[in-house]
């Protein structure tokens, strides 16, 4: 069975600092997705990043990028810059085969002003 | 576009009581997923439904829990009866159909916050 592991409970950075949230997964599929979610305290779960298991370059959106290393089974997110805004839970999430998301239990990040 | 909606947002119940939860997800989408949200704990899927047939229930308290969707929009959500361990945010999702090449992208409801006292 597929598990998704997060290791930082939780973690704070500094406004305008960078932040690396940790995440490693175990599966015995090689095609499959992994995702990071981000969910605001008290709203809903929103998509950060997504990548494809089969693509080596490793995804970007703006200040989020990933460190997707397929060997190790780890799937680190980057948060440059950081934001107020980006004070939230963040969960890791994998889908294979059968189409279902399976989630971390989620890293707290706080971002100090 | 108009976001997936839950309702309601809160609900407090005592044990033994049954209770329902709501989803109308995107427009179009055609798979939409139920998940239960312990506090402290990630989601986990208790349902997958693809247009209005499961494709996935085999998280799903079936002794106590039940969900359908009728004419593959909305979906219900039935616990009866409650537990205190069913105390939990229960989250709706869907998403678009599979030839849209988006298939996997999940979009979220508010979802619903459930006590059992």
């Amino acid at each position: 069975a597929q598990t998704v592991t997060q290791s930082q409970p939780e973690m704070s950075v500094q406004e305008a600092e960078t932040v690396t949230l940790s995440c490693t997964y175990d599966t015995s599929e090689n095609n499959y997705y992994l995702f990071w979610y981000k969910q605001p305290p008290s709203r809903q779960m929103i998509l950060v990043i997504r990548q494809e298991a089969y693509k080596q370059q490793n995804a970007t959106e703006n200040r989020f990028s990933v460190n997707f290393q397929k060997a190790a089974k780890s799937f680190s997110l980057k948060i440059s810059d950081s934001q107020l805004g980006d004070t939230a839970m963040y969960f890791c999430a994998f889908e294979g085969s059968q189409g279902n998301l399976i989630f971390g239990k989620g890293t707290k990040l706080s971002v100090k002003p | 576009e108009a976001g997936v909606a839950q309702s309601p947002r809160y609900k407090i119940i005592e044990k033994r009581q049954s209770v329902a939860f709501w989803c109308n997800p995107i427009s179009g989408h055609a798979t939409l997923y139920w998940y239960q949200q312990i506090l402290g704990q990630g989601p986990k899927l208790l349902i997958q439904f693809q247009n209005n047939g499961v494709v996935d229930d085999s998280q799903l308290p079936k002794d106590r829990f039940s969900a359908e969707r009728l004419k593959g929009v909305d979906s219900t959500l039935k616990i009866q009866p409650a537990k205190l361990e069913d105390s939990a945010v229960y989250l709706c999702a869907s998403s678009e159909p599979w030839t849209s090449g988006r298939e996997n992208e999940q979009f979220f409801g508010p979802g619903t916050r459930l006590t059992v006292l």
